[in-house]
């Protein structure tokens, strides 16, 4: 089976821009949730969808925004891109939105905003 | 909300030897405990997993315990090789539907050979 497939790898936006990562769940899942990992903060939540809905979301500002489509592919959107957003994206899925499947990560979409 | 806090953040231990890395939770309603392994340009891998109706799970050389009621959990890792340097991270959840992970500060496990 395929794991999680994120779309770019790397990405280089100017402050101000808007960008959108993609990414496609393992085959069957139909939970999707984003990460955002910086060195100073970490992994840190942003938000997770499950049948095309949004079911929690951390405390990012609302220029982050994501959607889940019918066949569970998800994107996520940041606009107004400020410096700080420079991070790796980390989408991660699991089967279900129980929260009793284990996440399974793909290997990020590394965002550099200059 | 949940704060997990992990330590040590560096580990340097001999080919062989053991590693321990230590997480504490604050939320007691936490049930779902689970480690990753992240490699340099790639995504976390979950390596194992534990629930709190469980106090300690084993696979191979890795090997997991937990406290409820000290709130702390720890990832042992038996006989080290070179192949387990990389940045471990523990994480927290309430397992419940649309809950989060919140995740410790990472350690980052050199093995020397």
């Amino acid at each position: 089976k395929a794991g999680v497939t994120q779309t770019p790898r790397y990405l280089i936006k100017t402050r101000g821009q808007q960008v959108t990562l993609s990414c496609s769940p393992i085959s069957g899942h139909r939970s999707v949730s984003w990460y955002q990992q910086t060195p100073g903060q970490g992994l840190q939540f942003l938000f997770e969808y499950f049948s095309e809905t949004q079911r929690n979301k951390g405390n990012f500002p609302g220029r982050f925004s994501g959607r889940q489509f019918s066949n569970s592919r998800s994107e996520m959107n940041v606009s107004t891109l400020e410096l700080g957003d420079s991070a790796l994206y980390l989408c991660a899925s699991r089967p279900d939105s129980t929260g009793n499947s284990p996440l399974h990560f793909g290997n990020g979409t590394r965002l550099t905003v200059t | 909300g949940e704060n997990v806090e992990q330590h040590p953040s560096t580990l340097s231990v001999q080919e062989g030897d053991s590693a321990v890395i230590k997480c504490t939770y604050s939320d007691s309603a936490s049930n779902y405990f689970p480690w990753y392994k992240q490699e340099l340009g790639k995504g976390p891998q979950l390596i194992i997993d534990i629930r709190s109706n469980v106090g300690e799970k084993k696979d191979q050389r890795i090997a997991v315990t937990l406290n409820k009621t000290a709130k702390h959990f720890s990832l042992h890792i038996t006989e080290t090789q070179p192949e387990d340097s990389a940045v471990y991270f523990c994480a927290a959840s309430r397992g419940a539907a649309g809950n989060k992970l919140t995740f410790g500060g990472g350690t980052r496990v050199l093995v020397k050979p």
